[in-house]
C-alpha cells in the first residue's frame, strides 16, 4: 500500500529556532500534500495544502510566514515552522493521496507524525 | 463552512460490549471516510463509504452512510482491547477538502 514517510518523529528546540519537517512519499507520486496539526485529545485540523510546483494553500487563522511550506518535488513536502514559541508545541501530521490526477475523493495515507516540543 | 460533527466524545466499554460512534455533517457529502488512530500513533484509514444508504462491514466492524449522505456510523461487535484508540470520521463535500470529525476515543477494560 501507499506509505508516507515523516521525519523527524520528534524534535525538541528552544524558542526562536526553526524546525523543518519532512515529509515523502515512498511508492507513489503525490502532487498534493495535506499537513494536519493536533494537539492532544483532539482531531485533526488542516493547516495547509502543499501543492507540487506552487504556492501552499493555507487554512484560515494559519500564518504562511510563520509555517513555511516547500513542495518542491512529487515525492517531498517541507514544512519549516520558523521562530518556534512554546504555543508551536502539538503534533504535526502530513498525509497524501495516492491517486494521482483523479485522486479528489481518495482515502489519505498519513505519516507517522512529528512531536515538536518548543523550550 | 462544512462542519462534522462526532459523538460520543469519549466512551468506554467491557471488553465484549458494542461500540458506536456516530457522524453528523451540516451538508451532504459525496464520501465520507473513516480512520483509526492508536495511542501515540497516526490515523489509519478504515473505509470509505461513497453511496447513499451504503453498508460496509470489516469483520466486526459495520460502517453506515445515512440516505441523505449526511450521516454515517461506525459499529464494533464484542469490543476486544486492540480496539482501543480514537475513530475518526472525516467527510468530504464534492471537489472540497476533507473535514474531520472531533473523533471518539474508545477504552475497553478487559
Amino acid at each position: 500500500g501507499a506509505v508516507v514517510s515523516q521525519h523527524p518523529s520528534w524534535v525538541i528546540c528552544k524558542s526562536g529556532t526553526s524546525v523543518k519537517i519532512e515529509c515523502r512519499s515512498l511508492d507513489f507520486q503525490a502532487t498534493t500534500m495535506f499537513w494536519y496539526r493536533q494537539f492532544p485529545k483532539q482531531s485533526l485540523m488542516l493547516m495547509a495544502t502543499s501543492n507540487e510546483g506552487s504556492k501552499a494553500t493555507y487554512e484560515q487563522g494559519v500564518e504562511k510566514d510563520k509555517f513555511l511550506i516547500n513542495h518542491a518535488s512529487l515525492t517531498l513536502s517541507t514544512l519549516t515552522v520558523t521562530s518556534a514559541h512554546p504555543e508551536d508545541s502539538s503534533f504535526y501530521i502530513c498525509s497524501a493521496k495516492s491517486g494521482g490526477l483523479s485522486s479528489y475523493n481518495s482515502p489519505l495515507h498519513f505519516g507517522n507524525g512529528t512531536r515538536l516540543t518548543v523550550t | 463552512g462544512q462542519q462534522v460533527m462526532q459523538i460520543p466524545q469519549y466512551q468506554h466499554v467491557q471488553e465484549g460490549e458494542d461500540f458506536t460512534t456516530y457522524c453528523n455533517s451540516s451538508t451532504t457529502l459525496s464520501n465520507i471516510q473513516w480512520y483509526k488512530q492508536r495511542p501515540g500513533g497516526h490515523p489509519v484509514f478504515l473505509i470509505q463509504l461513497v453511496k447513499s444508504g451504503e453498508v460496509k462491514k470489516q469483520k466486526r466492524l459495520t460502517f453506515q452512510f445515512g440516505e441523505a449522505k449526511k450521516n454515517s456510523s461506525l459499529h464494533i461487535t464484542a469490543t476486544q482491547t486492540t480496539d482501543v484508540g480514537t475513530y475518526f470520521c472525516a467527510g468530504q463535500e464534492y471537489g472540497n477538502k476533507l473535514v474531520f470529525g472531533a473523533g471518539t476515543i474508545l477504552r475497553v477494560k478487559s
